[in-house]
């Protein structure tokens, strides 16, 4: 089965930081990924599908991209509602699976 | 549009639970739908995702004999049944419903039900 990890596992930054997170998968999934947000005690939000195609309502300083095996979801310009954990996800076939996920954390 | 999780609780190892997914504001019958866990403090698991309009019902292998979905489309829900619990299984289950089109990306998530299983 296909697997996915994700880079770096925890990120400190600060208001206003570019941060990007990478996320690799074994074998070639075309741009069949997802990227989702994820605050304490909340469900996962949908971000990014088909790699780099943004979710309605989330803001544009969210941006994906990437193929085949590596993948990266970058934060312009971070807010501070963006502090958040990070999960990617394959989605070209079964078995789905995530990536183990990044956590953004305030500097 | 949201979906509700109910029939998480305390069971004891090797007991049994079944999980609801009830969808409000659209047919779920019409989507596929996921159920995903995460244990405390740790990442997100897929666990299976249920076909809309009849289709296949897929189950990660490690859950395969132990956990078994199925669907109400007269109450508009899915059902996860967990068998044989163990105490690795405490999580809290999510379900989540798939973004319509050819793959499997999950737009809609509840707010997930907690099983703990403990002796």
């Amino acid at each position: 089965d296909i697997q996915m990890t994700q880079s770096p596992s925890s990120v400190s930054a600060s208001v206003g930081d570019r941060v990007t997170i990478t996320c690799r998968a074994t074998q070639g999934i075309g741009t069949y990924l997802a990227w989702y947000q994820q605050k304490p005690g909340k469900a996962p939000k949908l971000l990014i599908y088909d790699a780099s195609k943004l979710q309605d309502g989330v803001p544009s300083r969210f941006r994906g991209g990437g193929s085949g095996t590596y993948f990266t979801l970058t934060i312009t310009s971070l807010q501070p509602e963006d502090f958040a954990s990070y999960f990617c996800q394959r989605a070209d076939s079964f078995p789905l699976a995530f990536g183990g996920g990044t956590k953004v954390e305030l500097k | 549009v949201q979906v509700v999780e109910s029939g998480g609780g305390l069971v004891q190892p090797g007991g049994s639970l079944r999980l609801s997914c009830t969808g409000s504001q659209f047919i779920l019958s019409e989507y596929s739908v996921n159920w995903v866990r995460q244990a405390p403090g740790k990442g997100l698991e897929w666990l299976s995702s249920l076909s809309g309009s009849r289709g296949p019902t897929y189950v990660a292998d490690s859950m395969k004999g132990r956990f078994t979905v199925s669907r109400d489309s007269a109450k508009n829900s899915v059902y996860l049944l967990m068998n044989r619990l163990r105490v690795e299984d405490t999580a809290v289950y999510f379900c989540a419903r798939d973004k319509m089109g050819p793959h499997d990306y999950m737009d809609v998530w509840g707010k997930g039900t907690t099983v703990t299983v403990s002796s």
